[in-house]
């Protein structure tokens, strides 16, 4: 089974601190995705990532950035966190960009921004 | 812009019924089309993927419908129980190398 695992089920932090939220697979995956998703507005995509050292921004790109060293670790970084970012985030994988793939998703991390 | 609408935010369903949930769809013609289930505090979890040209496609008490006329699919749970309580996410290729979701609808299936 591909797993996908985030490093944190629960985060608060305050406004204006760096936060990191990682993710990892261990699928050989191409392909990583964070979203954030919120009430009402569904899942929305925030980068993505074709292969490592590779990144695309998404549809909410602003006041995030992203790191992907390693084929199985996609990073997301909040430099200054805000709390209009508290939300939970979700990090995917998948093996190619094809329609049929489909994405295994990791358990979410939901971050509170005070 | 690609747009996906879910019929309905919620949806109460009594048990032992079956229960449909529609995904609606504009401005594209995916090739596949994907359902998802969400469980509070979890990430959504593939259930099943229908191609343009397969008009139904069944997986155990699950069943979706892909209309490429009307833009639509549809989304069966017969025998419905409580534990089919859960947020389902259609999904479709935007022809751009992303999947893209619709907001999903909450499933309540009563006892």
């Amino acid at each position: 089974d591909v797993k996908v695992t985030q490093s944190s089920r629960y985060l608060v932090k305050r406004t204006g601190e760096k936060v990191f939220l990682e993710c990892v697979q261990d699928m050989d995956h191409e392909n990583m995705f964070w979203y954030r998703q919120d009430p009402g507005l569904g899942l929305r995509l925030i980068y993505f990532s074709y292969d490592v050292k590779m990144k695309e921004k998404g549809d909410i790109p602003e006041g995030y950035s992203v790191s992907r060293e390693k084929k199985e670790r996609f990073s997301l970084i909040l430099e200054s966190a805000s709390t209009n970012q508290t939300s939970m985030y979700l990090c995917a994988s998948r093996t190619g960009t094809g329609g049929w793939e489909t994405q295994y998703f990791g358990p979410g991390t939901r971050l509170l921004v005070l | 812009s690609q747009k996906i609408e879910q019929n309905s935010e919620a949806l109460n369903i009594q048990e032992g019924k079956t229960a449909t949930l529609t995904c609606n769809y504009t401005n594209y013609s995916p090739a596949y089309l994907q359902w998802y289930r969400q469980d509070p505090g979890r990430g959504p979890v593939f259930l099943l993927l229908i191609r343009e040209n397969e008009k139904e496609k069944r997986k155990e008490r699950l069943k979706v419908t892909f209309d490429t006329t009307l833009k639509q699919s549809l989304f069966h749970i017969t025998a419905s129980q409580p534990a089919d309580s859960a947020t389902y996410l259609c999904a479709l290729d935007n022809g751009d190398d992303k999947i893209i979701f619709g907001k999903g609808t909450r499933l309540h299936i009563l006892p």
